[in-house]
Order: C-alpha cells, then sequence, then structure tokens
C-alpha cells in the first residue's frame, strides 16, 4: 500500500521568511495530492492541492511543487506570518481502485515573531 | 455551509464500555473516511467506504472495532470493549472521487474519546 513520509516533523522560522515542507510517497498511480493545515484543538483543512498533471501551483503565499519522477512534493510558504502556525499534513491518493487517502505524519511550523 | 458532522464531540468513558461515534457525510459525497489521531501516530487511516460499501478496514483492530454504513446519511465507528489506548481524536471526511476532479475530503471536528 501507499506509504507517505514527510519531513521535516518540526519546523521553526523567523517572520517574513519562508517554509519549506517535503513528502515522498511509495505508490506511482498516486494522482492527487493535497495539503491540511490543522490549528491546534480543530480539524484539518485543505490549504491546496495538486494533481499529477502539473508540475505546480500556486495560492497567493502558498505553492505547490510535485515531481513525479522522484515521487515526491513539497509545500512552500513564503512570507510566512504568525497564524501560519500549525500543523500541516501531505497526503496522496491513488485513485480509482485504490481509494486511500495515505497522510503523512505532520509537520508542525512555527512562526517566531 | 455544507459541512460534516460528528457526534458526540466528547466522550469519556470507562475501560470495557462499547462507546458508538456517528458521522453525517455532507450530502452527495460518496467516499467516506475514518480517521484516529494521536499526538504520536499523526493522521491514522481506520477505514473507508465508497457508495456504503467498506473497501478497506486493514487499519482497524478487527478484534474491537467495527465500521458501518447503515445508509448514505449515517457512518458509524464503534469500539467494543474500549481500551485507554483507544484515546484519541477520531475524525471523519467525506467527498468525491479525488481523480475526477471533483472536491477534496472534508473532516468533521472529530470526537475526541477518553478511555479512564
Amino acid at each position: 500500500g501507499e506509504n507517505v513520509e514527510q519531513h521535516p516533523s518540526t519546523l521553526s522560522v523567523q517572520e517574513g521568511d519562508s517554509a519549506v515542507i517535503k513528502c515522498t510517497y511509495s505508490d506511482s498511480a498516486s494522482n492527487y495530492f493535497p495539503w491540511y493545515k490543522q490549528e491546534l484543538g480543530k480539524r484539518p483543512q485543505l490549504i491546496i492541492d495538486i494533481r499529477s498533471n502539473v508540475g505546480e501551483k500556486k495560492d497567493q503565499r502558498i505553492a505547490v511543487t510535485l515531481n513525479k519522477t522522484a515521487k515526491h512534493f513539497s509545500l512552500h510558504i513564503t512570507e510566512t506570518q504568525p497564524e501560519d502556525s500549525a500543523v500541516y499534513f501531505c497526503a496522496a491518493y491513488a485513485g480509482f481502485g485504490n481509494e486511500k487517502l495515505t497522510f503523512g505524519t505532520g509537520t508542525r511550523l512555527t512562526i517566531i515573531p | 455551509d455544507a459541512r460534516v458532522t460528528q457526534t458526540p464531540r466528547h466522550k469519556v468513558t470507562e475501560m470495557g464500555q462499547e462507546v458508538t461515534m456517528r458521522c453525517q457525510p455532507i450530502l452527495g459525497h460518496n467516499t467516506v473516511f475514518w480517521y484516529r489521531q494521536t499526538m504520536m501516530q499523526g493522521l491514522e487511516l481506520l477505514a473507508y467506504f465508497r457508495n456504503r460499501a467498506p473497501l478497506d478496514d486493514s487499519g482497524m483492530p478487527k478484534d474491537r472495532f467495527s465500521a458501518e454504513m447503515p445508509d448514505a446519511t449515517l457512518a458509524t465507528l464503534k469500539i467494543q470493549p474500549s481500551e485507554p489506548r483507544d484515546s484519541a481524536v477520531y475524525f471523519c471526511a467525506s467527498g468525491s472521487p479525488f481523480d475526477r476532479g471533483q472536491t477534496e475530503a472534508f473532516f468533521g471536528q472529530g470526537t475526541r474519546l477518553t478511555v479512564v
């Protein structure tokens, strides 16, 4: 089955700097890669996703890149702000016939004012 | 504002008791996931359903856990008997086929279970 690894497990950056979180996956059939943000005591919420037919996607200060050959994808947050502090999860989904949505172990991001 | 509804939000029970958690997926979503979240394990997939049929429950301890979808508006996760190590937050999420570009997985607010 699918195995998703996520690094680092914790990350601290100065406000205004960039943060990068990396994930690798094992199932070459995976074709959908969402990123979720979870604030303390709340549910995970989607912040950005990418499908296998594109290599990069941006939404304001957030971007995701995908390298299907190497089976890894990354989340980039630029100009970080205190409200970006949260736990971030990557996930991979293999599609019809193997419809698990498998999550990485999470990255606790702390923005230092 | 469509949302996934989970009940109860909090549950404290004694070891050995039966616990039932309920989830109402978003109307029209045909895929339902159950996840367990602990500090150590992140989001652990327990089971998921497609069109009410269980597709995979390999992540679930079969001797004490069971998951069902009696109808399209209700998914249940049951623990019998409960143990202290089952203490965690249990999330339900629903969605439609992601590979067809339809929708994301929406999470409910979770059930925080404490077994004493």
